[in-house]
């Protein structure tokens, strides 16, 4: 079985603050993707990766960056986090035409 | 860009069927995915249409119409841990592997 593995499952921060929210995954997939879910909104791609290295905006990338050094690891950065970006956080990584498999989520909450 | 609607939430009594539809307009269409989500949990993948017509899982069905933009997710013998929300999923052209999510459906299963 996949296993998509984030840091956190619940983090609280202050406004401000540089966020690191990591991501692992074990199954040698190219894909990692980041993804926050708001209620009414569904999930939302904030970045994506398709190899060590390589990133690519989705379609909510202002305020954040990532960063992808290994192929198994995809960490989403808050530079200077802010309320509106209290959220739950999913990451999810896919091998080809593979469904995407996610992890459990991350609920950030900026104080 | 992608528009993807559904229903916000539907009820149903135990051992019913519920139907769960999906409209969608896109600028380009690689398939597209139904995923199950529990509340405070991953999203988990459910099925997969690419083609026109019905796939059966089990309990589980689900149709696509391409030329309608139109899908449904057909539970049937409704159980209590049926209650979740259903994510529909459209996957672009591109070969990343990109989804563009609806906001959800959640259904309440009643004894």
């Amino acid at each position: 079985d996949v296993k998509v593995t984030q840091s956190s499952r619940y983090l609280v921060k202050r406004t401000g603050e540089k966020v690191f929210l990591e991501c692992v995954q074990d199954m040698d997939h190219e894909n990692m993707f980041w993804y926050r879910q708001d209620p009414g909104l569904g999930l939302r791609l904030i970045y994506f990766s398709y190899d060590v290295k390589m990133k690519e905006k989705g379609d909510i990338p202002e305020g954040y960056s990532v960063s992808r050094e290994k192929k198994e690891r995809f960490s989403l950065i808050l530079e200077s986090a802010s309320t509106n970006q209290t959220s739950m956080y999913l990451c999810a990584s896919l091998d080809r035409d593979q469904p995407q498999h996610f992890g459990d989520g991350t609920r950030l909450s900026i104080l | 860009g992608q528009n993807i609607d559904q229903p916000t939430e539907m009820t149903a009594t135990e051992g019913a069927i519920v139907q769960i539809n999906c409209t969608y307009q896109t600028s380009g269409f690689n398939g597209l995915f139904w995923y199950q989500q529990h509340a405070g949990e991953a999203p988990t993948f459910l099925s997969y249409n690419v083609l026109d017509g019905l796939e059966e899982k089990g309990r589980f069905s689900s149709f696509l119409s391409r030329s309608k933009g139109y899908s449904y997710l057909l539970l049937k013998e409704l159980q209590m841990k049926d209650s979740a929300s259903y994510l529909c999923a459209v996957k672009g052209p591109d070969s990343w592997g990109k989804l563009q999510f609806g906001a959800g459906t959640q259904v309440v299963v009643t004894p």
